[in-house]
Parts: structure tokens; sequence; C-alpha cells
């Protein structure tokens, strides 16, 4: 166990709705990193929070968007889905910048 | 540009040695990770190399050399449970900011 929750672990849900995921890094972690990975590809950097502030962003579509609040927890939006925006969504998080990630379970989202 | 490769697919026997090599072109070198991803699970940090050399933990062991743009993640007395892609990651300097760049991930097959 890595001390990252991610939750939903399962997400079903349809074309052009919205959805959101949410992230609890662990215990002291002041950046989250936000990660998409579809079936039998590589990771795919989204966006990267490091204490509340926007640090980095990566492929992240404009449909997209994400937040860290002030306890540090973060959540992923994602709206107006499409079929291809079905993959795993993993949340990572580190003590500083540049540090080790450490990831959490992820979040299967299947776009029907 | 910046750049990882690592071979796709490796296969090996339970109880053989295994090598898998990752080279990279990067600038501003921050020092390189390797993870441990099984299939549908989250990526789990194995080790990180700044300096050149050889670091060993256990069955496994990392070796970087940075005027190469090298490394390989060595395991030793496979198992059936190491059966899993092992992603490279480098990290690097990018203004003020930190990324970190990840490999497709080598999938290593454990047979018996």
């Amino acid at each position: 166990d890595s001390g990252v929750t991610q939750t939903p672990k399962h997400l079903i849900t349809a074309t052009g709705q919205r959805v959101t995921l949410r992230c609890s890094p662990r215990s002291g972690d002041l950046s989250v990193y936000w990660y998409q990975q579809s079936l039998d590809q590589g990771l795919q950097f989204l966006i990267h929070y490091y204490n509340g502030e926007e640090r980095a962003k990566g492929n992240i579509l404009e449909r997209f968007s994400a937040q860290q609040f002030p306890d540090l927890h973060s959540e992923l939006n994602l709206s107006s889905l499409e079929l291809g925006d079905s993959a795993l969504y993993f949340c990572a998080s580190s003590v500083v910048v540049s540090d080790t990630q450490y990831f959490g379970p992820g979040t299967r989202l299947t776009v029907l | 540009g910046q750049n990882i490769d690592q071979p796709t697919e490796m296969t090996a026997t339970e109880g053989a040695i295994v090598q898998i090599n990752c080279t990279y072109q990067t600038s501003g070198f921050n020092g390189l990770f390797w993870y441990q991803q099984h299939a549908g699970e989250a990526p789990t940090f194995l080790s990180y190399n700044v300096l050149d050399g050889l670091e060993e933990k256990g069955r496994f062991s990392s070796f970087l050399s940075r005027s190469k743009g090298y490394s390989y993640l060595l395991l030793k007395e496979l198992q059936m449970k190491d059966s899993a892609s092992y992603l490279c990651a480098v990290s690097r300097n990018a203004g003020n900011n930190r990324k970190l760049i990840w490999g497709l991930g080598t999938s290593l097959a454990v047979n018996p």
C-alpha cells in the first residue's frame, strides 16, 4: 500500500457525461500528479500540482481539468466524455517536486 | 528533444537473470527511476539513480552511466511474480520546474 488513495475504483458512464476522480496523497506529500494509461499504452502525464498550485501540464485535453485543495487532496474532472477516454487514471504523490512518486491504485474509467 | 528507449518485450526463465536496458537523450538530467507495473495495477517504485554506478537492492540492481545516457535494471533469481512491465523514467530540469519523462515500458514474461 503506497498510502495514496483514489476513488472511485471503477467508473462506468456514457459518452457526453462528466465525472470527477478524487485523489488523496500520502501524508506529508505536497505534490500530486495525474496520469492516464490506455490499454497497452504507456503512462501519459496529464498535470502536476504542488501545494495547491498548478506546476506543469502535459497532454491534458481542454475537456479535462484538475485542482488541488487546501487539504492537498486533488480532483480530476473529465467532461464531454468520449469512448477514447476509457482508461486507467492514476494519481501519484511526492514530498516535493521531482522526488520519488508513489502511485495510487487508480480509477478504471469505462465510457460506453 | 527528450527520448527514452527500452525494449518492448522480453522473456526469461524462472531462476535466471535478466537485464532490461534503457537509453535516454535529455538535457538537464536529474536522475533516473525504475518502476514495476503488474497488469491493471499501479506502478511501484523500484530504484532511483542519479550518480554513475550500480545500486543493489536485494534481487534487483540498477545501473546508470550518465555519459552514455544508459541505464539497466538487473533482475536475479527470477520468480514468476516478476512477470510485469518495467518502466524507465528520466527526471529533467525544466526552467524552475522538474519533469519526469516516461518510457513505454518493457513487458517481461517469466516462464517456468
